[in-house]
């Protein structure tokens, strides 16, 4: 079974600071590992994702995350925050399997002070 | 290429009514999901369709709620006899094929239902 906790129900940071969302994961097998955005009223939007190859994972808006085996985590940054960034933060897991569903944490509410 | 449309995006029901919420994927996409959002809490999984079958349905709860997807026509979500807790936002996802090996699954922008 695959679990998610992310550290942090809300991240308040001044534009142009760095942004860093915690997430760590459990799974008893190899995971795929998600970062959603949510804007107000909005569905979700992919930011990035990590399957196989390189544990640095570029997204969109400027985002990238890491996969870090050894520490279970899937932690996302932003070097630069911009105010349009405000929003909640999903990261999710599934499985090395085919009929998964994917797994989200609680999610993390980004606040951009100016 | 039109998104996973989600209808009604907003939708009122008095205890005990009934709440129909209705999911066409994306175009080529036969597989769907459905999640719930509540308030200061994640998305849990509801259930996992494809066209004519329901493959997982484990996060469902056990009365008043189903899903189909038809071999023609939306995914559809019903909620029988709803009272105040069923009231979330409630989210489809679909993908080109199953959504384990890391495939993206792609939503929709979610129907809100509120029980009065």
């Amino acid at each position: 079974a695959q679990s998610v906790t992310q550290l942090g129900s809300h991240v308040s940071v001044s534009e142009g600071a760095l942004v860093l969302l915690r997430c760590n994961y459990s799974s008893s097998v190899p995971p795929y590992l998600f970062w959603y955005v949510q804007y107000p009223n909005q569905g979700l939007q992919l930011l990035l994702k990590y399957t196989t190859g390189a544990t640095l994972v570029k997204g969109i808006n400027g985002f990238e995350a890491e996969f870090k085996k050894s520490e279970t985590s899937f932690h996302l940054t932003k070097p630069s925050a911009h105010m349009s960034d405000a929003a909640e933060y999903f990261c999710a897991v599934s499985a090395d399997s085919g009929n998964t569903p994917l797994v989200f944490g609680k999610g993390t509410r980004l606040s951009v002070i100016a | 290429n039109a998104g996973v449309m989600q209808n009604p995006r907003h939708l009122v029901r008095r205890r005990g009514q009934e709440a129909r919420l209705r999911c066409s994927p994306m175009k080529g996409h036969s597989h769907v999901y459905w999640y719930r959002q509540l308030p200061e809490e994640g998305l849990k999984f509801m259930v996992y369709l494809q066209k004519e079958n329901i493959i997982d349905e484990s996060g469902m709860p056990k009365e008043r709620f189903s899903a189909e997807f038809p071999k023609e026509g939306p995914s559809i979500l019903r909620i029988q006899q709803v009272v105040r807790g069923d009231s979330a936002a409630y989210f489809c996802a679909s993908s080109p094929r199953t959504g384990g090996y890391g495939n993206t699954i792609y939503f929709g922008e979610g129907s809100w239902l509120t029980v009065v």
